[in-house]
């Protein structure tokens, strides 16, 4: 069965530090990833994904994430962290082989520290 | 292009009533999905429809259920509701639908509460 972890439920960031949210995942076949943000009192917001090819993936609002394949894992990165970037952050795995349903991680709380 | 809606916005509700839940997706998505977020749950995944077809279902009792219009449009319903059920449902449209690598647009959700 394919699952997917966020291992830390909050972040702390300092504002204009580097940040990384941590997610792992477990699928049988090869996986399809996603990245969402959530702001308070609104739906997840896609960020961005891994199809397959070039491991490290750029998406909106300067973020980016990076595939690794033996160590399973999609971890969220930004060189320089915003108040503004404070939010949920959802990870999601989808197996590319299997006619099977999205996923989701329990969500990592981001705080970025002025 | 207008995003993903969901009517109501807010719900309240007593133990043992039911509840129908709407979304529209954006216009061309033929896929749409449900979801329950609570605080300690997360993110659970409740169920999809494609082409007015449900494609895969969640780990959920059967009081809740939905379904998919031919214009996309879809309902969630839940029965006999519990104190439990208190959360935000999230609905979810994509281009296609399981299998696809397409990114999932949410709506704003629906936030009930059952007293």
């Amino acid at each position: 069965a394919q699952s997917v972890a966020q291992p830390e439920d909050q972040v702390n960031v300092a504002e204009g530090n580097p940040l990384t949210v941590k997610c792992t995942y477990s699928v049988s076949g090869n996986p399809y990833l996603f990245w969402y943000v959530q702001y308070p009192n609104r739906g997840l917001q896609f960020l961005l994904k891994y199809i397959t090819g070039d491991n490290l993936v750029k998406g909106s609002y300067g973020f980016e994430a990076e595939f690794n394949k033996s160590q399973t894992s999609f971890h969220l990165k930004k060189p320089s962290a915003l108040v503004s970037d404070s939010a949920l952050y959802f990870c999601a795995v989808r197996d590319m082989r299997r006619d099977d349903k999205i996923i989701f991680g329990k969500g990592t709380r981001l705080h970025i520290l002025p | 292009k207008a995003g993903v809606t969901q009517t109501p916005r807010y719900l309240i509700k007593t133990r043992g009533q039911q509840v129908t839940l709407s979304c529209s997706p954006i216009s061309g998505h033929r896929s749409v999905s449900w979801y329950q977020q609570t605080p300690g749950q997360g993110l659970q995944f409740l169920f999809e429809y494609f082409s007015e077809t449900q494609r895969n279902k969640g780990n959920f009792p059967g009081r809740f259920s939905g379904r998919q219009f031919s214009n996309s449009r879809s309902e969630m319903n839940v029965s006999t509701l519990e104190l439990g059920d208190s959360a935000l449902y999230l609905c979810a449209s994509s281009l296609e639908g399981a299998s696809s690598y397409n990114e999932q647009f949410f709506g704003p959700g629906t936030r009930l509460t059952v007293l």
